[in-house]
């Protein structure tokens, strides 16, 4: 079964600094993976998706995420935070080939962002 | 396109009583999917429809959950003799079934308080 690994619970940074929240993912076949973000409250928002092809790929807000098979990894990244991204982010990983239509969700990386 | 909606936001009941969340999701899309969300942790998946049909269901869903979309348009999400550890965020999810890989988005969440 496909399992997704936040190793970092939470993080701060300060505001104009650069970020990289890492994800490790488990999953013997071609993993379809995604980047969520979730403010306080509020539901999930995609940030970006990998299927297939160039291995980083870019999202909103200034998001790109790197695909490293070797590694198992799917880290985001953004060169500056700004305050309004402090929120909850989430990884996750589809087992499309599967035929399952579920999406596994690593247990989140909160970010503070400091002024 | 107005989104996925869920009913209510927020529900506060007693233990044993019963309680029923809606689910609406956008216009079109024919695949809806049902997680929990409990605090400090990512989405888990409960089940998931295609049109009218319930095609997949976590061992998450007792036998005191069940899930319906009729006419494949909404869907509800009744908890039977509530208890305590089902205190949650309820999430919502639906995709297209053209636009593969099915990117789901998500509603607002309907958070359950079971006193």
């Amino acid at each position: 079964a496909q399992s997704v690994t936040q190793p970092d619970i939470h993080i701060t940074v300060s505001e104009g600094a650069s970020l990289e929240l890492r994800c490790n993912y488990s999953y013997g076949a071609t993993p379809y993976l995604f980047w969520y973000v979730q403010s306080p409250g509020q539901g999930l928002q995609l940030l970006l998706k990998y299927f297939s092809g160039d291995t980083l790929v870019q999202g909103i807000k200034g998001f790109e995420a790197e695909f490293k098979r070797s590694q198992s990894s799917f880290n985001l990244r953004k060169p500056s935070v700004h305050w309004s991204d402090a929120a909850e982010y989430f990884c996750a990983v589809g087992a499309w080939d599967t035929g399952r239509r579920a999406l596994t969700f690593g247990s989140g990386t909160r970010l503070q962002v400091q002024p | 396109d107005t989104g996925v909606s869920q009913d209510p936001r927020h529900k506060i009941t007693k233990r044993g009583q019963n309680v029923t969340f809606r689910c609406d999701p956008i216009s079109e899309h024919n695949r809806l999917y049902w997680y929990r969300q409990t605090l400090g942790q990512g989405p888990e998946f409960l089940t998931y429809f295609q049109n009218e049909a319930q095609l997949e269901k976590s061992r998450l869903l007792s036998d005191r959950f069940s899930a319906e979309r009729p006419k494949g348009s909404f869907s509800t999400l009744e908890i039977q003799r509530t208890e305590q550890g089902d205190s949650a965020m309820y999430l919502c999810a639906s995709s297209s079934g053209t636009d593969y890989p099915y990117e789901q988005y998500f509603g607002p969440g309907t958070r359950l308080t079971v006193t």
